[in-house]
Order: C-alpha cells, then sequence, then structure tokens
C-alpha cells in the first residue's frame, strides 16, 4: 500500500488567493481526519469524516475553511480567502474502523501565505 | 483547551544518555499512543498503551501507562542520533470519539 497520498507537498501563495489541498486515504479505512501543525499551537485537528461524512469540524478555525469528501479515496481542504496567519504544515491522516485507533498520517503539505 | 501536557517541550542530549518525556493530563484515557515524528514526515505510531500500570518495551524504548490512566511516560536509554524527532502523545478520551494530541517534545540527540 503506498500509503496516505497528500498533494502539493509545498504551496506558496499569495493572502487572499484560494488554496486546495489534497488527500488519498489508505485504501479501505474509513475515518479520514485534517490536521494542522504549527511550532505556536502543535498539531491541532480540524475535522474528521467517517464513511465520507463529515463527524466533527469544531477544529475548522473559520468559514474561509472548508472540507470535502465526495469518495472514500479523496478529500479537500479548501481554505478561501487564505492569510498570512493559516501558514502551517497541515496533515492529512486515516484510520480503520474507529476515529482513535492508530492514525497513518500523509507526509503533510507545507503551506505559505505571503 | 488542551487535554495532554508534555514535558519538556525540548530536550538535547548528547548520544548514549538516558532520558524521559512525560505525558500528563487530568482525564482518564481508555488508551494512549505515542508517536514520533521526523523532520518532513507525518507522525508515526510507536506503541499503544491500554491497560492502567502497562508497560511496554520497543527496543530502548520503554513505555509506561499510569495506574490510573492519566499519564504515561516514555523512557530512552542510551539515546541515538536516530532517535531525534517530535515525540508526541495522543490520548483516546471516552466519549470524544477521537484522538487529542499532546503538546510534542522536540528531542535532538547530538553525536
Amino acid at each position: 500500500d503506498a500509503g496516505v497520498i497528500q498533494s502539493p507537498r509545498h504551496e506558496v501563495t499569495e493572502m487572499g488567493q484560494e488554496v486546495t489541498l489534497r488527500c488519498k486515504p489508505i485504501s479501505g479505512h474509513d475515518y479520514l481526519f485534517w490536521y494542522r501543525q504549527t511550532m505556536m499551537r502543535g498539531l491541532e485537528l480540524l475535522i474528521y469524516f467517517n464513511n465520507n461524512v463529515p463527524i466533527d469540524d469544531s477544529g475548522m478555525p473559520e468559514d474561509r475553511f472548508s472540507a470535502k469528501m465526495p469518495n472514500a479515496s479523496f478529500s479537500t481542504l479548501k481554505i478561501q480567502p487564505s492569510e498570512p496567519r493559516d501558514s502551517a504544515v497541515y496533515f492529512c491522516a486515516s484510520s480503520l474502523r474507529r476515529p482513535d485507533n492508530e492514525q497513518f498520517f500523509g507526509p503533510g503539505t507545507r503551506l505559505t501565505v505571503l | 483547551t488542551q487535554l495532554l501536557e508534555q514535558s519538556p517541550q525540548f530536550l538535547s542530549i548528547q548520544e548514549g544518555e538516558n532520558l524521559t518525556v512525560y505525558c500528563n493530563s487530568s482525564s482518564v484515557f481508555s488508551s494512549l499512543q505515542w508517536y514520533r515524528q521526523e523532520p518532513g514526515e507525518g507522525p508515526v505510531l510507536l506503541v499503544t498503551v491500554v491497560t492502567g500500570g502497562e508497560v511496554k518495551k520497543l527496543k530502548r524504548l520503554t513505555f509506561q501507562f499510569g495506574d490510573a490512566r492519566k499519564d504515561s511516560s516514555l523512557h530512552i536509554t542510551a539515546a541515538q542520533p536516530g532517535d531525534t524527532g517530535l515525540y508526541l502523545c495522543a490520548g483516546a478520551v471516552a466519549g470524544f470519539q477521537k484522538l487529542v494530541f499532546g503538546t510534542g517534545t522536540r528531542l535532538l540527540v547530538s553525536p
């Protein structure tokens, strides 16, 4: 198995632009998570899905952030409009059967908003 | 609200030294996981502890779950440069239906 795949690995954009991050979970995993990691705030859970349905989006910072999971093998995290404070590493992770089972993380997308 | 506090936040040691990292909370966990994250990569699971008082060993790493299942520790014996990374604990809190990650301990082991 290729593991969790994220794209792009790096994204540099200007303030106000739309940013879309992509994730392909491990095949067969029924939970998908989006995290944001910064030095100041550590690893924060933004949202997670179960069988493509959003279960908990309480970590989504504001309306500028949205996430979708149109099918079991693809999810997106969109920021519109982006702001410099959104600069961080965004991770996608997936797990099997339970949200508190072992989570398998992708390599992350390093986002820089200028 | 951060449920899991890790200490120390940073640790810089020489190869061969021993160290202990702590993960503390006021909440009771049904299980607790330890992850290691290397630069430029996502966290990778090292171990899961489930039973209060449980001790698990992974080569030079020893993990302990507190008797009350509110805390955990990671002890590394004879640290090596390959142990360098960010260590994260993550707890499963009953009723939360998700993992809560700790604040992290950044370890640097110099040759």
